[in-house]
């Protein structure tokens, strides 16, 4: 069974940093291109960044580019999310998805709730 | 401003046939078969419905379906069920981005 767990999530001020990691089982990880999805309290979603399955690709939404980096551990199955300098428009529920096909995600985790907050 | 332009909101009735708009662009959704459709219900990650345009994962109902004409893509959602009550968000490859786009998403009342 496909699964895909985020944890890292909490309350920080604005201006910290968080890491965001999602332990990924039951496929082939290193077969995979990898996104993670934000969605902010009762908003729409919003694609952050992706990372291809040997990490040669990697790309980030304007919005969070120079402070967000992604990367993954094909070894430890795992995928991480480091946030810096975090806004207040940086809150919201962040999900690790699986890529099958462009622009199709059709493995998800449950979520990982980040709040900027001071 | 999402890149991909959806309904707020639709309604139906059990057994109905509904429809579900996105439009884009010839960078995005008329450009490209890589449109896909996600249910979400509240508090739960989204469920990947449709992919490719028109094609099913394995598992979702075949009362879901999908097409695409020019720059607007469509989900037909037949057989209404009150478990089909939920938001969906279309989501498009695009030639304008190094990331896909998403739509606003569109808020299925069953009533």
């Amino acid at each position: 069974e496909v699964q895909l767990v985020e944890s890292g999530g909490g309350l920080v001020k604005p201006g910290g940093s968080l890491r965001l990691s999602c332990a990924a089982s039951g496929f082939t990880f290193s077969s995979y291109s990898m996104n993670w999805v934000r969605q902010a309290p009762g908003k729409g979603l919003e694609w952050v960044s992706s990372i291809s399955s040997s990490s040669s690709y990697i790309y980030y939404a304007d919005s969070v580019k120079g402070r967000f980096t992604i990367s993954r551990d094909n070894a430890k199955n795992s995928l991480y999310l480091q946030m810096n300098s975090l806004r207040a428009e940086d809150t919201a529920v962040y999900y690790c998805a699986r890529e099958v096909v462009p622009a199709a995600m059709d493995y998800w985790g449950q979520g990982t709730l980040v709040t900027v907050s001071s | 401003q999402s890149a991909l332009t959806q309904p707020a909101s639709v309604s139906g009735s059990p057994g109905q046939s509904i429809t579900i708009s996105c439009t884009g662009t010839s960078s995005d959704v008329g450009g490209y078969n890589y449109v896909s459709w996600y249910q979400q219900h509240p508090g739960k990650a989204p469920k990947l419905m449709i992919y490719e345009v028109s094609n099913r994962p394995s598992g979702v109902s075949n009362r879901f379906s999908g097409s695409k004409s020019g720059n607007t893509a469509s989900l037909t959602i037949s057989g209404l069920q009150a478990e089909d009550e939920a938001d969906y968000y279309c989501s498009s490859y695009t030639s304008s981005s190094t990331l896909g786009v998403f739509g606003g998403g569109t808020k299925l009342t069953v009533l």
